[in-house]
C-alpha cells in the first residue's frame, strides 16, 4: 500500500524559496502508471492544485503559480520535490503531496500525505 | 479554468438522515472526470468517489455519486456520526485541476 510523507521547513521568510520533499513508501515512484502532485490548503480554506510530475520528468503546473514553481523527481531516493520561489504570506498553507494513477496529468488524488504546514513570516 | 461551486456551504442534519451535496461546474467536465473527497479536521482529504460515480476502495456503499456535464451530486444515504466533515469536489478533466470550495456537513 502506497504511503506518502512530506518533509521540509515549517517556516520560510518572505521573498525566499519554499522547498518541500515527498517520500513514497510501499511502491516505486518510477511506476509508469502513477503521477505525483502537490496540493495546498490555506488555513480554513479550500484546496488548490499546484503541480504534477511523472517519473519521466514531465511536469504540469497550475498557470496561477507556474512562474514560481518547480517540481523535480529523484528516483534513486523514491522522492519528488516542490520549490516555490518568492513566497509571501499568501503562500502560508498546509502542503500535501499526493499520487494518482492514470495515463495523463489529470486524475483523482489517492493516496495523500498527511500534510505539512508551511508558514511564511519574517 | 473550470470553477466548481458547491452548495450548500453548510448542511445541518442528524444521524440517520440523508445528505445531498451539490457540485456545479462553470463548464462541462470532460468525460465526467469528477471526484469527491471527505476531510476531517487536521487530516488529509480522503478519496470517496471518482469518475463521478465510482466508489473508491473501502468506501461504504452509503456514499454514492451521480451526475454528468456540469451538475454532480454526492449522496450519503443514511448519515453515521463519522460522516460529519467537510466534502470537496474536484475536476480532473482539464488543467488546471480545480476543487470546489467545500460543503461542511454538521450535526444538527
Amino acid at each position: 500500500q502506497l504511503q506518502l510523507q512530506e518533509s521540509g521547513p515549517g517556516l520560510v521568510k518572505p521573498s525566499e524559496t519554499l522547498s518541500l520533499t515527498c517520500t513514497v513508501f510501499g511502491g516505486s515512484i518510477s511506476s509508469t502508471s502513477y503521477y505525483w502532485g502537490w496540493i495546498r490548503q490555506p488555513p480554513g480554506k479550500g484546496l488548490e492544485w499546484i503541480a504534477t510530475i511523472h517519473y519521466s520528468g514531465s511536469t504540469y503546473y497550475n498557470p496561477s503559480l507556474k512562474s514560481r514553481v518547480t517540481m523535480s523527481v529523484d528516483t534513486s531516493k523514491n522522492q519528488f520535490s516542490l520549490n516555490l520561489a518568492s513566497v509571501t504570506a499568501a503562500d502560508t498553507a498546509v502542503y500535501y503531496c499526493a499520487g494518482h494513477e492514470g495515463s495523463s496529468s489529470g486524475g483523482w488524488f489517492d493516496p495523500w500525505g498527511q500534510g505539512t504546514l508551511v508558514t511564511v513570516s519574517s | 479554468e473550470i470553477v466548481l461551486t458547491q452548495s450548500p456551504d453548510t448542511l445541518s442534519l442528524s444521524p440517520g438522515e440523508r445528505a445531498t451535496l451539490s457540485c456545479r461546474a462553470s463548464q462541462s467536465v470532460r468525460d465526467n472526470y469528477l471526484a469527491w473527497y471527505q476531510q476531517k479536521p487536521g487530516q488529509a482529504p480522503r478519496l470517496l468517489i471518482y469518475g463521478a460515480s465510482s466508489r473508491a476502495t473501502g468506501i461504504p456503499n452509503r456514499f454514492s455519486g451521480s451526475g454528468s456535464g456540469t451538475d454532480f451530486t454526492l449522496t450519503i444515504s443514511r448519515l453515521e456520526p463519522e460522516d460529519f466533515a467537510v466534502y470537496f469536489c474536484q475536476q480532473y478533466g482539464r488543467s488546471p485541476y480545480t476543487f470546489g470550495q467545500g460543503t461542511k456537513l454538521e450535526i444538527k
